[in-house]
């Protein structure tokens, strides 16, 4: 199965400040067909998950532009700029490349 | 609007069958393809399987022969059956639509596993 690894596990940021996520896969992501397969999720508190960014680095549907996503073929990065109070919660990764489809750890951002 | 809703017993006894329905409106299930997710005590998420437009299935080896997702097209749902749960089932269960990635979430259903 591939091991999706976040970090750190949990971040306390103050609001107005960034933040960034770490997600290392222990293979590549990258698809025969150029496609990095590479997503974040965001599960507010009492929430479902929430898809941020596909793909790698697409913004999904009515996600706020704070947030971004980058990376290669095994180390990518969700980057909050300017973090607010409603981006409390868990964030995940998730790879769909293969089969088992797996998550990372989650990693808990709260607020100074 | 896509919209799905599971429902079920939150409370299984060990050794018993966990079933599970996910009603989608908005949406025709007879696209795209429809899975299942669920989230144990302490946030680890786990990709239980989905089945997909045509009916075809793909499951998470770790569940082994206890896994069984199925559909009704004629009334936009789709099914979860687990076998032979164990305390070690207690989650909360999502299902979910896979577009770009899984994009549509139910707001999940809590199952204990106890006797």
């Amino acid at each position: 199965d591939i091991v999706l690894t976040q970090a750190p596990l949990s971040v306390s940021v103050t609001p107005g400040e960034s933040a960034s996520i770490s997600c290392r896969s222990s293979k590549s992501l990258l698809s025969s067909k150029g496609i990095t397969s590479l997503y974040w999720y965001l599960q507010k508190p009492g929430k479902s998950p929430q898809l941020l960014i596909y793909r790698m680095s697409n913004l999904a549907s009515g996600v706020p532009d704070r947030f971004s996503g980058s990376g290669s073929e095994t180390d990518f990065t969700l980057k909050i700029s300017k973090v607010e109070t409603e981006d409390v919660g868990v964030y995940y990764c998730a790879q769909f490349l293969e089969y088992p489809y797996t998550f990372g750890a989650g990693t808990k951002l709260e607020l100074k | 609007e896509v919209q799905l809703q599971e429902s079920g017993p939150g409370l299984v006894k060990p050794s018993q069958s966990l079933s599970l329905t996910c009603s989608v409106t908005g949406y025709s299930i007879t696209s795209n393809y429809w899975g299942w997710i669920r989230k144990f005590p302490g946030n680890k998420m786990e990709w239980m399987g989905y089945i997909s437009y045509s009916g075809s299935t793909s499951y998470n080896p770790s569940l082994k022969s206890r896994i069984s997702i199925t559909r009704d097209t004629s009334k936009n749902q789709f099914f979860l059956q687990l076998n032979s749960v164990t305390t070690e089932d207690t989650a909360t269960y999502y299902c979910a639509r896979y577009g770009q990635g899984f994009d549509y979430w139910g707001q999940g259903v809590m199952v204990t596993v106890s006797s």
